[in-house]
């Protein structure tokens, strides 16, 4: 069982670059959120969504895309990247309940450390 | 210890001690309440939650208070291990999921 597993691990890109990064999980979960760490900051929600098909902005969505095609998986897009996105992206998935958090405790991946030059 | 928001503490303590690492939270509606464990290069890994209903939950070697009528919350590790040291952070519900910048554990041999 892998759990939540974030594709790639590490990028860099030139400012103006696009990519995705893909989150997969394999636990049926309904909810997957879309999350930045930065340094001495916690963790700051940009998109999530509550089921196949839907999503929706979270703290900071300016800058990213989101779609969810099918329920396990969760890709998250830069339409052209900026040194401001310099970051660690953490991708998480929770099972549904009650509010988008659930009040259950969410599963992460291990990141991927994206820089932009 | 630590506040959502604030820049990263740190705690050392030797190998066999207890260890209590502190989360100030902001808001007196939040609901529920979780305590995660981050190691260098890794993901964050759940290690207990509370509801706001309880007072104090109890896992492995691990123990959470939950103090409303202050608004602070803390996690209590038992006989701490070198392989305790990591990042340590809270996260409270409020509607809104909002995450502390963490605690660096260190743990000397």
């Amino acid at each position: 069982n892998a759990g939540v597993t974030q594709t790639p691990k590490f990028r860099v890109l030139k400012t103006g670059q696009s990519m995705t990064l893909l989150c997969a999980q394999d636990m049926n979960h309904e909810y997957m959120y879309w999350y930045r760490q930065d340094p001495g900051m916690g963790l700051r929600l940009i998109h999530y969504s509550v089921g196949e098909g839907t999503t929706a902005k979270g703290e900071v969505p300016d800058g990213y895309n989101v779609s969810r095609l099918k329920k396990q998986n969760f890709l998250l897009g830069l339409e052209s990247a900026a040194p401001s996105q310099t970051s660690v992206y953490f991708c998480a998935s929770t099972q549904h309940g009650q509010g988008i958090y659930s009040n259950q405790p969410q599963h992460f991946g291990d990141g991927t450390r994206l820089s932009i030059l | 210890g630590e506040s959502v928001g604030l820049h990263l503490p740190t705690l050392s303590v030797q190998e066999g001690d207890n260890s209590i690492i502190n989360c100030a939270y902001s808001n007196s509606a939040s609901d529920y309440f979780i305590w995660y464990k981050q190691e260098s290069g890794k993901g964050p890994q759940f290690i207990i939650d509370i509801r706001s209903n309880m007072d104090k939950r109890q896992g492995q070697r691990v123990t959470v208070l939950l103090n409303k009528t202050v608004k602070h919350l803390s996690l209590q590790i038992a006989a701490t291990q070198p392989g305790d040291s990591a990042v340590y952070f809270c996260a409270e519900n409020m509607g809104d999921m909002r995450f502390g910048a963490g605690t660096r554990l260190t743990v000397k041999p």
